[in-house]
Order: C-alpha cells, then sequence, then structure tokens
C-alpha cells in the first residue's frame, strides 16, 4: 500500500539559508499534518491542511510557511534557517471525508542546520 | 489543548513478559487517541487508533484500551520479543486537526 513520501530524506543547510521540504499523502487523503522533532523529544505539531485550507496552526515560527496544492501535496517552506531548526520534520496524512482518521507518518526528512 | 503523559519514562523486560503501558490525557473531548511507534531516528509507525467511541482495539499481541472518564489509555503488549524493543508514543486528538503527542515510553526487551 502507498504510504506517506517525503522529500528530500536529509538536508544540510547553512544558518540564513531557505529550506522546501514536500510531503505526497497517501493518495485520497485530504488532511496533511506537518510535526517538528527535536532531538529526545516528542513531536510537535505546526500545521495541519484539510482539503487544501489551513486547519491549524500550532507551533510554528514565522519564518515557516506551507501550503496544500491542488494535487494534495504538501510544502513546508522554512526560511532564515536557525541552528535550533536542526530537527526531524514529519508528515502525516489523514482521510477525514473517507472515515480513516488513523494518521499515517512519512519517514521524516532530517534536516541540519551549519 | 490537550497534556499528554506516558509513564514510565522508560522500561526494561525479559524476553515473553506481558507488560502495560500507559498514557493519560487531560481533555476527556477526545476525537480519537492513536498508538505509534519509533524505532531511533525513524517514522513514526501507527500501531492502533481508537475512536473516541470505542473502548479497546486489538492488532495481533497489541491491545489498546480508552477510558475518556479518567483521561487514560493502556497499551498491553503480550509475549514481548527483543523486536518489540522501541519508543512508544501516544497521541491525542481533540478536533482531528492535529494530534498532541506524549513524551513517550522506551521500552527495552532483554533476549
Amino acid at each position: 500500500a502507498a504510504g506517506v513520501i517525503q522529500s528530500p530524506r536529509h538536508l544540510i543547510k547553512e544558518k540564513r539559508e531557505t529550506a522546501t521540504l514536500k510531503c505526497y499523502p497517501i493518495p485520497r487523503h485530504d488532511t496533511v499534518y506537518w510535526y517538528q522533532q527535536g532531538p529526545g523529544q516528542d513531536p510537535q505539531f505546526l500545521i495541519s491542511f484539510y482539503e487544501k485550507m489551513q486547519s491549524d496552526k500550532g507551533s510554528i515560527p514565522d519564518r515557516f510557511s506551507a501550503q496544500q496544492f491542488s494535487d494534495y501535496h504538501s510544502e513546508l517552506n522554512m526560511s532564515s534557517l536557525e541552528l535550533g531548526d536542526s530537527a526531524l520534520y514529519f508528515c502525516a496524512s489523514s482521510g477525514r471525508d473517507r472515515g480513516e482518521t488513523e494518521a499515517f507518518f512519512g519517514q521524516g526528512t532530517r534536516l541540519t542546520v551549519v | 489543548k490537550q497534556e499528554v503523559t506516558q509513564i514510565p519514562a522508560a522500561l526494561s523486560v525479559p524476553e515473553g513478559e506481558n507488560l502495560v503501558l500507559n498514557c493519560s490525557f487531560t481533555d476527556s473531548a477526545i476525537y480519537n487517541l492513536q498508538w505509534f511507534r519509533q524505532d531511533p531516528g525513524k517514522g513514526l509507525t501507527s500501531l492502533l487508533l481508537i475512536q473516541s467511541s470505542q473502548r479497546e482495539q486489538t492488532s495481533g499481541r497489541l491491545n489498546a484500551s480508552l477510558d475518556k472518564s479518567s483521561g487514560r489509555s493502556t497499551l498491553y503488549i503480550a509475549a514481548s520479543q527483543p523486536g518489540d524493543s522501541a519508543t512508544y508514543l501516544c497521541a491525542a486528538s481533540n478536533t482531528g486537526n492535529q494530534f498532541y503527542f506524549g513524551t513517550g515510553t522506551s521500552l527495552t526487551v532483554i533476549p
């Protein structure tokens, strides 16, 4: 079965650079979630989209933005990167309109800011 | 907002033992609760989802229960195996728009 695909899997950026993380949800899933997991920490919610509209917002810095496109894939844009942004970034999807409320997570993008 | 707590933070058991992991949440107006497994540096693998109208779910050697009134969920693992060694996370959702994660229980099953 198709899973949530995230790209790239690893990314190294310098301070003050920009990064774009991509997420391709499970086909026919209408909800996408973004999470950030720092070393030894639990995942922290950043933002979610339902049917291409932002549905909830968590602790996402103003330097970050995200959107969901017409094909339901989502991108997380991160600007003016700081050392503290180094973390594992997860995307998850679910199909709420289909009654599929179970969230499936991708393998994550490991971002290292140097 | 949900505050999710998991105890114990770490657990070490000999192979073959049955064990229980605990998860507490503060808001009983829960939409669903999901248990995940995470191996070091890896993604989150969904184990079980319990909807707010359900009391428990079972998958193989795993059984998860949900008690909304007391704000608790438990994950029961039967006949533990070394391959079960991982961090187990529970996540509660009030609306389906986001999940609140606990800090996890790190499980080590000793051969």
